[in-house]
């Protein structure tokens, strides 16, 4: 079977970090995408990692373990435009098809 | 940029009528996908495409078929509304895999929001 858990809902303070992690269990794994979703709005991409350890990307990180089949997405010096939905995604090998987690609500206050 | 776009941003249908919703991309991508939306479920997979008039089925094909005819539209069909299918439908497209791995997400579309009465 194939599985994606994420938390459904955190809130954190404008200027503060967050973590937001991302368990997968699926077949044909092959990387982990990350996506932001604000309300009303079409999902874009932010991440990708297919590779063992940490991207940096301005404000944005991702983390991947292949072996403990998790991943985490890392937001410093948060603003408000921040607040948005945060999907992870596996893909299978061939990229062919993603699987959704159901997403994280982060809520940036000020 | 690539571009995906749906014909329609808010729909709303009766119960048992015939939906159709179109989505266009602009960068020539193999792949096209339609996922439908729903608070707590995140997105599924309806149906997917990897070339022309070739399909196969997503995760909930069940109340829905498709159709591409040309590479750069993928429609969605809905052969009779029901209720159920009330749900913020989203378009995709991506490249064939290829070397640069970090190119090859999906491109998603606007979403239409559909309303079956």
């Amino acid at each position: 079977g194939q599985n994606i858990d994420q938390p459904t809902e955190m809130t954190a303070t404008e200027g503060a970090i967050v973590q937001i992690n991302c368990t997968y269990q699926t077949s044909g794994f092959n990387g982990l995408f990350w996506y932001q979703q604000h309300a009303g709005e079409a999902p874009t991409f932010l991440s990708y990692n297919v590779l063992d350890g940490l991207e940096e990307k301005g404000r944005f990180s991702s983390f991947l373990s292949r072996s403990k089949g998790y991943s985490y997405l890392l937001l410093k010096e948060l603003q408000m435009k921040d607040s948005a939905s945060y999907l992870c995604a596996a893909s299978n090998t061939g990229f062919q098809k993603l699987v959704f987690g159901t997403g994280t609500r982060l809520l940036v206050s000020p | 940029d690539v571009k995906v776009t749906q014909s329609s941003r808010y729909l709303v249908k009766r119960t048992g009528e015939k939906v159709f919703l179109e989505c266009v991309q602009d960068m020539d991508h193999e792949n096209m996908f339609w996922y439908r939306q729903d608070p707590g479920l995140g997105l599924r997979l309806i149906y997917f495409s990897y070339d022309v008039k070739m399909k196969e089925k997503g995760d909930i094909p069940e109340g829905y078929s498709v159709s591409r005819e040309k590479k750069e539209r993928f429609s969605l069909i809905l052969e009779s509304a029901s209720t159920n299918q009330t749900s913020m439908y989203l378009c995709a497209s991506s490249p064939l895999p290829g070397v640069a791995a970090s190119t090859d997400t999906q491109y998603f579309g606007p979403g239409t929001r559909l309303t079956v009465l």
